[in-house]
């Protein structure tokens, strides 16, 4: 069963322009939501999370339980944006981590 | 720390052959997981151990993969016999205590 879904596999946005990387879950209980990018030539990473409610290099992203979804947000994409980035589900309690297929984002000069 | 290391980087087999990938995780660990990388399913979760005991392999493709974790600093993950839908992007990742996942550089696996 598909717990993570990422609807676009590929994004690009202008720089300056908004960005929003959309992840919708599924999930019976209370999951811990994260978004990990993965830039050129570089490992997989922790973004953020939805616990820690911060924003990491301008982007931001907010659970919203009753649409399921956890969708990524930056007011104005930068060059050095672009990268792959994966929406993650951890179970509670459960520590299985379920990542989406990823979404390919794009930010042209 | 060098973090999570994986080895090899790349592998290029032939179809039949057995593959063997392994994992380092980052000392104090606890939890690891195996995760392979395509472009059409992203990241599928393979397995995932917690104290070097197996969890969930419900991820596992079918019998000819399998995985160990003899202690707690090394894992390995074969797949015997090879076949070319198993080419990808092998990934081993260690969670901290605080949640977050580190992950190798990836194994690269190529069946002809």
């Amino acid at each position: 069963a598909q717990r993570v879904t990422q609807p676009e596999k590929l994004l690009s946005v202008f720089k300056g322009a908004p960005v929003e990387l959309k992840c919708n879950y599924s999930y019976s209980g209370s999951p811990e939501l994260f978004w990990y990018v993965q830039y050129s030539r570089q490992r997989l990473q922790l973004l953020l999370r939805h616990i820690s409610r911060e924003s990491i290099k301008g982007f931001t992203a907010d659970l919203n339980k009753g649409e399921t979804s956890f969708h990524l947000k930056k007011p104005f994409a930068q060059e050095e944006d672009s990268a792959m980035y994966y929406c993650a589900l951890e179970k509670y309690a459960g520590n299985q981590f379920y990542f989406g297929t990823g979404t390919s984002l794009t930010v042209i000069p | 720390d060098a973090g999570v290391i994986q080895s090899p980087r790349h592998e290029v087999t032939e179809m039949g052959q057995e593959v063997t990938l392994r994992c380092k995780p980052i000392s104090g660990h606890n939890s690891l997981f195996w995760y392979r990388q395509t472009m059409m399913r992203g990241l599928e979760l393979l397995i995932y151990f917690n104290n070097n005991v197996p969890i969930d392999d419900s991820g596992m493709p079918e019998d000819r993969f399998s995985a160990k974790m003899p202690n707690a600093s090394f894992s390995t993950l074969k797949i015997q016999p090879s076949e070319p839908r198993d080419s990808a992007v092998y990934f081993c990742a260690s969670r901290s205590d605080t949640g977050e996942l580190f992950f190798g550089e990836g194994s690269r696996l190529t069946v002809l």
